[in-house]
């Protein structure tokens, strides 16, 4: 089963140190997806990228948050300086879009994020 | 407003029974999709139904299938013969099209214990 691929699966950091999640989308999509899931907010979109352009970054603080896709294998959420405000679960999630439409998302197993 | 609405935190099913998990939504995109998704403790994502704005059937996937009735706005997702294993988190989504880009936008969940 082709599967979304996200390292590390559990990070701890101190606040202030700089955090890299990286996401391995399933070959051949052209969508990816970043979402952060918490308690209190449930899940909600950071960023998503269409053929590797960031098409909407708007959920993302964006004086500490990052995201790039350097190439159609790789996508990376970057956070400088980490707060413990940020811990949370980050997902990465792919998508093939044709035209105007997805069809359907897949999920990696997300990255268990606790900044102390 | 709200775009997703999961108005049952939590419901207790017993084992071999069915389960109707509700969920609302708001668009004004006339092409949309609604998505369930199942989260067990271990924490990933796993997709279980689709149903696109424009489908005439229900969506049906083994013991799944989505009670959609567009005119009231309601997507409501069906467990026939609960399983133990059906225990978990379960969040509704609808992907728009159009201005937003594809996006899923999440409900806040539905916790479901199965009850031997």
């Amino acid at each position: 089963d082709a599967r979304v691929t996200q390292t590390p699966r559990d990070k701890v950091t101190e606040m202030g140190q700089e955090v890299t999640m990286r996401c391995q989308p399933i070959l051949g999509h052209n969508t990816v997806f970043w979402y952060r899931q918490t308690m209190m907010q449930g899940l909600e979109l950071l960023a998503y990228f269409r053929n590797r352009a960031p098409l909407d970054d708007s959920g993302m603080p964006k004086d500490r948050f990052s995201a790039e896709m350097p190439d159609a294998t790789l996508a990376t959420l970057k956070i400088q300086p980490s707060e413990p405000r940020d811990s949370a679960v980050y997902f990465c999630a792919s998508g093939l879009g044709t035209g105007p439409v997805v069809s359907g998302y897949t999920f990696g197993s997300g990255t268990r994020l606790t900044v102390v | 407003a709200q775009k997703i609405t999961q108005t049952q935190p939590g419901m207790f099913v017993q084992e071999k029974e069915a389960v109707t998990l509700d969920c609302t939504y708001d668009t004004s995109d006339p092409s949309y999709g609604l998505f369930w998704y199942k989260q067990p403790s271990s924490g990933e994502m796993i997709f279980l139904i689709y149903q696109g704005s424009y489908d005439q059937q229900n969506a049906t996937e083994g013991r799944y299938s989505l009670n959609f009735q567009k005119a009231r706005k309601s997507a409501n997702l069906v467990i026939s013969a609960s399983q133990l294993g059906d225990s978990a988190m379960y969040f509704c989504a609808m992907r728009e099209g159009g201005a937003a880009g594809n996006k899923l936008t999440f409900g806040g969940g539905t916790r479901v214990l199965v009850k031997p």
